[in-house]
């Protein structure tokens, strides 16, 4: 069964400290990858997502994610965190060939002290 | 503004009652879903419609229902048979088919319904 596994729950850091979040999946085929984000008291939306081309991907706030096949892995960053990425954010992974089963991460709970 | 409407937003039950949460999306997407949110869980799958009038379980069916009679509208009932049903509830969309493609799984999400169950 497919699965998709976050490293961290909880992260904490200052403003300006870099991020990186970990994510793995476990399916064999082509798969479409993406990071959602709940910010406080928000709806869940898009982050960024990969479908193919170039394994780098930016999506929106300065955030990108790095599609590295071998490791099946698909890690979000950004440089410099601010304040308001006070969020939690999750890790998703569809089987592709138009699948209706998006699974989800358990999620990473970012708090950056300002 | 399109968007996809979830109600009641909070939700107080008695044990062994049913509850009806209300799905409305103006996006005019193809399928729609229902995943349950815990803490530390992530997001679960409970139902999922591609078209109208057809809908199939996701990985957490049990105790739950749904029915897709209109293309906008998918709501989930939670039954007293569902064990642990306080959660928070999230429905979502998708386009299916845009420019001869297939559902790519990218999910436009609603506000999300909590649901406590006393």
């Amino acid at each position: 069964a497919q699965s998709v596994s976050q490293h961290n729950h909880h992260v904490i850091l200052s403003e300006a400290a870099s991020l990186e979040l970990g994510c793995n999946y476990s399916y064999g085929g082509t798969v479409n990858l993406f990071w959602y984000v709940q910010y406080p008291g928000q709806h869940l939306q898009l982050l960024l997502k990969y479908f193919s081309g170039d394994p780098l991907v930016k999506g929106i706030k300065g955030f990108e994610a790095e599609f590295i096949k071998s490791k099946f892995s698909f890690n979000l960053r950004k440089p410099s965190v601010q304040w308001s990425d006070t969020a939690e954010y999750f890790c998703a992974v569809n089987g592709g060939g138009g699948g209706f089963k998006t699974i989800f991460g358990a999620g990473t709970r970012l708090f950056v002290k300002a | 503004d399109g968007g996809i409407t979830q109600s009641p937003k909070y939700l107080f039950r008695k044990e062994g009652q049913n509850v009806t949460l209300s799905c409305e999306q103006n996006l005019n997407h193809d399928a729609m879903y229902w995943y349950r949110q815990d803490p530390g869980q992530g997001l679960r799958l409970i139902y999922y419609s591609q078209i109208v009038n057809d809908f199939q379980k996701g990985d957490i069916a049990e105790g739950y229902s749904v029915s897709r009679e209109k293309k906008e509208s998918f709501p989930l009932t939670v039954t007293s048979a569902q064990k642990n049903p306080t959660a928070f509830y999230l429905c979502a969309s998708s386009i299916v088919g845009l420019a001869g493609g297939a559902n790519t799984g990218e999910l436009f999400f609603g506000e999300g319904s909590r649901l406590t169950v006393l």
